[in-house]
């Protein structure tokens, strides 16, 4: 299997649930990404990790917790969302320090908080 | 501040017409990439073409070119013959050194070509 692949694709959970976001990289990139997309609005970079290490948080509330045990695998632990968090949310993999990478997407998880 | 800006909310256009998607950036780092991305309806970003700061000629991927205009901070995307399977949003992005490597996005452009 090759790419970037996110599971799942759709997910509907309750403001007192927990749930995790699976993303998985078959490229051999030593960075991964989380990011938020809302309608209408600029992609919003929420997590990055450059080789195993979370290098970057960009003010995210502690109800979303990423996890990246390994160089291909990320994870974002939900809990206690809110209606507003309802997105699409992306996970994408490049090779990190390098200005002329292009970043691999997965087809994100189209999230809803009810 | 770095910025990338998309004007064009939505365009029509039709079929096999060329189309020209805006986008023009803010960067006082003389290094930087520049990329364009295709997000159908499905949701996945398929990368469409790069263009570095210090390249002499315009990136040409297929059917897409990138006209890039320096001095003007422009980086424009141009899709010839347009195609139906071509509606989708489309994102122009930036990566420089002082924004440690991290993509900065436009709005996007949300293109619908018509029969």
């Amino acid at each position: 299997e090759t790419g970037v692949t996110q599971t799942p694709r759709h997910l509907v959970m309750g403001m007192t649930n927990k749930k995790s976001l699976k993303c998985e990289q078959h490229l051999g990139h030593n960075a991964m990404y989380w990011y938020k997309q809302s309608a209408k609005k600029p992609l919003e970079l929420m997590f990055v990790y450059s080789l195993e290490e979370r290098v970057e948080n960009n003010s995210v509330p502690s109800r979303f917790s990423p996890e990246c045990p390994n160089s291909s695998h990320l994870f974002l632990h939900l809990h206690t969302l809110q209606p507003e968090d309802s997105a699409l949310y992306l996970c994408a993999s490049s090779q990190s320090g390098q200005l002329n990478t292009e970043a691999f997407f997965g087809q994100g998880t189209r999230l809803t908080v009810v | 501040a770095q910025k990338i800006t998309q004007t064009q909310p939505g365009m029509f256009v039709q079929e096999k017409e060329a189309v020209t998607l805006d986008c023009t950036y803010d960067t006082s780092d003389p290094s930087y990439g520049l990329f364009w991305y295709k997000q159908p309806s499905s949701g996945e970003m398929i990368f469409l073409i790069y263009q570095g700061s210090y390249d002499q000629q315009n990136a040409t991927e297929g059917r897409y070119s990138l006209n890039f205009q320096k001095a003007r901070k422009s980086a424009n995307l141009v899709i010839s013959a347009s195609q139906l399977g071509d509606s989708a949003m489309y994102f122009c992005a930036m990566r420089t050194r002082d924004s440690n490597y991290q993509l900065i996005w436009g709005a996007g452009t949300k293109l619908i070509i018509k029969p």
